[in-house]
């Protein structure tokens, strides 16, 4: 199957810094990706969807000033949570699809701590 | 609001014997379904899918079974091993590129 990469898997930063999580589809071209957060022994939330070359979408309660979502090329989105705080500690998760193409696939997740 | 949801949070099998896991879903829009299994601190893991023009999908050692009369979905594992505990979810969109809806999650544990 297609392979998504994110990066970093574990972070740990100090509250007030920023944070950056890449999320790269290796062998296919990703025009849609999308950004989850998942807590502890809970479902995956969607958070935005990123379409190539076009602002983020996001869903009701995510502040995109402070979940900065960038998807500047067909393989490569970014979020940025800026001025972290601790409740901001989560598992972050991106999935990614090619067009017309309804199956996601997903990357390994990145476990984001700040104290 | 979540439109998938589960009827068991936890689900504990002896190994060799089969597991099912079910979800109930909402919408009935919705036209396209996946079985993800998640291991802890790692991302979703694609295990079936099934497209709303079937009722039935078989992969090796699972099945998906699709109820759109009263919108329910199942999981079957067959004889079931240790690799297999996880936790299980299921995930519904309509056609295109929309965001998949995540059910609450089944853990399965297999008892060796």
């Amino acid at each position: 199957g297609a392979v998504v990469s994110q990066h970093p898997s574990r972070v740990i930063c100090k509250s007030g810094t920023s944070v950056k999580i890449e999320c790269r589809s290796l062998d296919f071209q990703a025009t849609t990706m999308f950004w989850y957060r998942q807590f502890p022994k809970k479902s995956l939330m969607l958070m935005a969807t990123s379409n190539e070359g076009s602002k983020a979408t996001y869903e009701q309660g995510v502040e995109k000033d402070k979940f900065l979502i960038n998807h500047a090329s067909l393989t490569l989105s970014t979020l940025t949570v800026t001025s972290a705080h601790p409740e901001d500690s989560s598992f972050y998760i991106c999935s990614a699809s090619a067009r017309g193409n309804t199956e996601a696939f997903f990357g390994q997740g990145t476990r984001l701590t700040v104290v | 609001g979540e439109s998938v949801g589960l009827h068991l949070p936890t689900l504990s099998v002896q190994e060799g014997d089969n597991s099912i896991i079910n979800c109930a879903y909402s919408n009935s829009a919705s036209d396209y379904f996946i079985w993800y299994k998640q291991e802890s601190g790692k991302g979703p893991q694609f295990i079936i899918d099934i497209r709303s023009n079937m009722d039935k999908r078989q992969g090796q050692r699972v099945t998906v079974l699709l109820n759109k009369t009263v919108k329910h979905l199942s999981l079957q594992i067959a004889a079931t091993q240790p690799g297999d505990s996880a936790v299980y979810f299921c995930a519904e969109n309509i056609s295109g590129n929309t965001p998949l809806v995540f059910g609450k999650g089944t853990r399965l544990s297999v008892i060796a």
